[in-house]
């Protein structure tokens, strides 16, 4: 079990352009969540899917931010365009249910200068 | 809608000291309760979890947590922490019963001293 896989580890980018997250969840787990971690906010749900369907998207900052998870086995975070605040360590989780708890990726960091 | 309060958010132990965090929650019904560990530079992992049952939950490393419904509370401890267990830990609460949103607490930065 390879575990969640999450890619680019690091992304650097100018204010103003797009940047694409991408998430391969854990095979089988029908849930899978996109979190944001900074500093000041610490850990933040920005959405999650259960059975490739968003279910709640209740914490996306603004239209900038949007996500997709066409299969069961890939999802992606996009922002567009992207702005300095949105540099933080963006992590996708995924689980079955929630009664086990969660199996995080090791994270984007994502830098906007 | 339930909430996690973790009030210590930076402690420092040396080696061998005994560790106790605090974690309450708010919620009215019956909860899930989890810790969480996130090493420097690493994602979190899942330290233990208390769904039902003995109070007193271990989890790996020589954690464990005790649930006190009386209290609200899911405190972490170890009689005896090491320089390895410098990390952040973060509480986490859900509703029990089909799935709810999982709350994460602010989290506490453990140093811990050779």
């Amino acid at each position: 079990d390879a575990g969640v896989i999450q890619s680019p580890r690091h992304e650097v980018t100018e204010m103003g352009q797009e940047v694409t997250l991408r998430c391969k969840p854990i095979s089988g787990h029908d849930y899978l969540f996109w979190y944001r971690q900074t500093m000041m906010r610490g850990l933040e749900l920005l959405i999650y899917f259960n059975n490739n369907v968003p279910i709640d998207d209740s914490g996306m900052p603004e239209d900038r931010f949007s996500a997709k998870m066409p299969n069961a086995s890939f999802s992606t975070l996009k922002i567009q365009p992207s702005e300095p605040r949105d540099s933080a360590v963006y992590f996708c989780a995924s689980s079955v249910g929630t009664r086990y708890g969660y199996t995080f990726g090791s994270g984007t960091r994502l830098t906007v200068v | 809608a339930q909430s996690v309060s973790q009030h210590n958010h930076h402690v420092i132990l040396s080696e061998a000291a005994s560790l106790e965090l605090g974690c309450n929650y708010s919620y009215g019904g019956t909860v899930n309760l989890f810790w969480y560990v996130q090493y420097p530079g690493q994602h979190l992992q899942l330290l233990l979890k208390y769904f039902s049952g003995d109070p007193l939950v271990k989890g790996i490393k020589g954690f464990e947590a005790e649930f006190i419904k009386s209290k609200f509370s899911f405190n972490l401890r170890k009689p005896s922490v090491q320089w390895s267990d410098t990390a952040e830990y973060f509480c986490a609460v859900t509703p029990a019963g089909g799935y709810q949103k999982v709350t994460f607490g602010i989290g506490t930065k453990l140093q811990v001293i050779p």
